[in-house]
């Protein structure tokens, strides 16, 4: 099946310094992909949808300056925490769809990226 | 508003069988699905419903009910690594995917 790979899966930073994951879908081509963050016990939560070649789409209450998110072509997308403070510590995950599923197909998940800041 | 409501926390026994359920108010409704969570890891895609009726695949199915905004997940002879937490989602009228809270799954010998 379709598979998506995020990285790095665990990091760790220093107050102030800004962050960058990866997602990647490895076998198909995705024009949209999904960030999302879960807090421990929690559910996911969407923050973005982010859209190859264009701008990011920014759930209600997301700082857009503070996450940004880069979709440069049709299997990558990045998420970059800037100034990262320790609230922003939290477990990270994307996720993209087969788009030959349509648009209730499979969403795939990357592996997901724990972030701690310090 | 929209919501999805799913019991927080279930307990059940090695080899029996457990169903988890999931009642929804959404707007508009393009499907439902049921993804499995171990802590720790990213979700994985168990089912996806859109019509009325269940759903087989070994040793899960899932049951919709459109005109009862209801589902359920169903797991048979449970086993140990089945202890996980279970995401019942709902895709909106604009395809949105609107996430419930989980149910945390404990499994017992």
């Amino acid at each position: 099946g379709a598979v998506v790979s995020q990285h790095p899966s665990r990091v760790i930073c220093k107050s102030g310094t800004s962050v960058k994951i990866e997602c990647r879908s490895l076998d198909f081509q995705a024009t949209t992909m999904f960030w999302y963050r879960q807090f421990p016990k929690k559910s996911l939560m969407l923050m973005a949808t982010s859209n190859e070649g264009s701008k990011a789409t920014y759930e209600q209450g997301v700082e857009k300056d503070k996450f940004l998110i880069n979709h440069a072509s049709l299997t990558l997308s990045t998420l970059t925490v800037t100034s990262a403070h320790p609230e922003d510590s939290s477990f990270y995950i994307c996720s993209a769809r087969d788009e030959q599923g349509g648009e209730t197909g499979e969403l795939f998940f990357g592996e997901g990226s724990r972030l701690t800041v310090l | 508003g929209q919501n999805i409501d799913q019991p927080t926390e279930m307990t059940a026994t090695e080899g029996a069988i457990v169903q988890i359920n999931c009642t929804y108010q959404t707007s508009g409704f393009n499907g439902l699905f049921w993804y499995q969570q171990h802590a720790g890891e990213a979700p994985t895609f168990l089912s996806y419903n859109v019509l009325d009726g269940l759903e087989e695949k070994g040793r899960f199915s899932s049951f919709l009910s459109r005109s009862k905004g209801y589902s359920y997940l169903l797991l048979k002879e449970l086993q140990m690594k089945d202890s996980a937490s279970y995401l019942c989602a709902v895709s909106d009228s604009n395809y949105q995917l609107i996430w419930g809270a989980g149910t945390k799954l404990i499994i017992k010998p």
